[in-house]
């Protein structure tokens, strides 16, 4: 089963950023959080991980709590083409699960005009 | 603009037939994954090959086995297809094991009917 909770369903204006949370409560020493998603019709697409640093890179900006136990995905200027359900995933970076990614059921954001 | 490509992407088979389906990975990757995702839900993994070897497995059949070739090529079969096979089936690269990165496909939509 996924380690992470998720809202269902988010809608962001265009133009504004998009704040995705993710709980993860059970979160282990070792274990990274990453981030995923998957538009209509597509497979998943990587977008950041992190281990408790907050990081950016070019697509997102990625905010972990000092606990670790919740983070927060965050879309600076949401665009239509940002659309999509967007998976929070915990895993082991080394030596773990032979490298399987447990995905739930993510959250479906919507951009709207 | 995904490297990862899957054949052929949408497919009808009948009750107890087999299947394969092909993937394409990214050149020089040496690690595959498959996942199984049912409408609605998040992708399931299937199992991981790296350097042509199984080296892990998720909660599927033996019926649902594969190979990966020297020209980093892949393939998923199953055997005595269900109707509850009917999914979209979506093969992942990257270039090791434990490397974040994985390039999914687009996948292979499977109908069993």
């Amino acid at each position: 089963d996924a380690k992470t909770t998720q809202p269902p369903s988010m809608d962001c204006a265009e133009g504004r950023a998009a704040n995705l949370p993710c709980n993860h409560s059970t979160i282990s020493g070792n274990e990274y959080v990453y981030w995923y998603r998957q538009i209509h019709s597509q497979g998943p697409q990587y977008i950041i991980h992190g281990l408790k640093n907050n990081e950016t890179n070019e697509m997102a900006s990625l905010i972990i709590t000092e606990d670790r136990k919740s983070s927060t995905l965050i879309l600076p200027h949401a665009t239509l083409r940002d659309t999509a359900v967007y998976y929070c995933i915990v895993r082991v970076f080394y030596g773990g699960s032979q490298g399987n990614l447990i995905f739930g059921k993510g959250t479906k954001l919507s951009v709207k005009p | 603009e995904t490297g990862v490509t899957q054949s052929p992407t949408h497919l009808i088979k009948t009750r107890g037939q087999q299947v394969t389906l092909r993937c394409s990975s990214q050149s020089g990757h040496n690690t595959v994954s498959w996942y199984q995702q049912a409408l609605g839900q998040g992708p399931q993994f299937i199992f991981q090959y790296y350097r042509e070897e199984e080296n892990g497995r998720g909660n599927f059949p033996p019926r649902f086995s594969g190979l990966q070739f020297p020209n980093y090529s892949s393939e998923l079969n199953v055997n005595a297809l269900e109707l509850d096979d009917s999914a979209l089936y979506l093969c992942a690269s990257s270039l090791d094991r434990d490397n974040y990165g994985y390039t999914f496909g687009s996948g292979t939509r499977l109908t069993v009917v």
